[in-house]
């Protein structure tokens, strides 16, 4: 597709259960990232993928919370034994290149809204 | 700890009128810097951006001044139009070598507000 893309972009969960989140980077793209906004708040990070490694999880909340990506592609955001506190907008990213590495930009998606009831 | 803030939470201006979103960081490290624009319901637009050895940058209709000195960022809006109300967001990067962040920090936003 032309932008990132991420599914679903609505989901209802009951706490305790494990979420998956789904991100496709733009085509080429070698770096991905994931952010969390809470309502009414700025970005949090989460994690950062150049290719499949990803060398920056400094970000994850709490064990719960892990992500991988394959293929240098698609990357999955899961959160296991979902909390309330874990309702938010998880947002993912994608670079040509890691940020601040010659006037790249990071394109977002439009996000996954993540509600724990 | 080290962040990125935003001296005004909302902004409010007359269409034509010009806009300064104002943004403070605290990390001298830091050396790239972006506005974002986010609209409802939708993820952040990349709007412009600029690296430490600059001290302004100008896109379409909007101007970026970095100063070092005191660590201030500013996003200048020229004559605003109503599909400029948004949040708007700066960012911070921190290019510290191979194993370095390499992900953006982000503030908590400035909400403009265009009245027509």
């Amino acid at each position: 597709g032309a932008g990132v893309s991420q599914s679903p972009s609505n989901k209802v969960t009951e706490k305790g259960k494990d979420v998956e989140l789904r991100c496709d980077p733009i085509s080429g793209h070698t770096a991905l990232y994931w952010y969390r906004q809470s309502l009414g708040q700025g970005l949090e990070f989460l994690i950062y993928f150049q290719g499949n490694s990803a060398p920056d999880k400094s970000g994850l909340p709490s064990d719960r919370f892990s992500a991988e990506r394959t293929g240098g592609s698609v990357s999955t955001l899961t959160i296991q034994r979902t909390q309330q506190e874990d309702s938010a907008v998880y947002l993912c990213a994608s670079s040509l290149r890691f940020i601040g590495a010659s006037n790249t930009e990071a394109f977002f998606g439009q996000g996954t809204r993540l509600t724990v009831v | 700890g080290e962040s990125v803030g935003l001296h005004l939470p909302t902004l409010s201006v007359q269409e034509g009128d010009n806009s300064i979103i104002n943004c403070a960081y605290s990390n001298s490290a830091s050396d790239y810097f972006i506005w974002y624009k986010q609209e409802s319901g939708k993820g952040p637009q990349f709007i412009i951006d600029i690296r430490s050895n600059m001290d302004k940058r100008q896109g379409q209709r909007v101007t970026v001044l970095l100063n070092k000195t005191v660590k201030h960022l500013s996003l200048q809006i020229a004559a605003t139009q109503p599909g400029d109300s948004a949040v708007y967001f700066c960012a911070e990067n921190i290019s510290a070598g191979d194993t370095g962040r390499r992900a953006l920090t982000f503030g908590s936003g400035t909400r403009l507000q265009v009245q027509p």
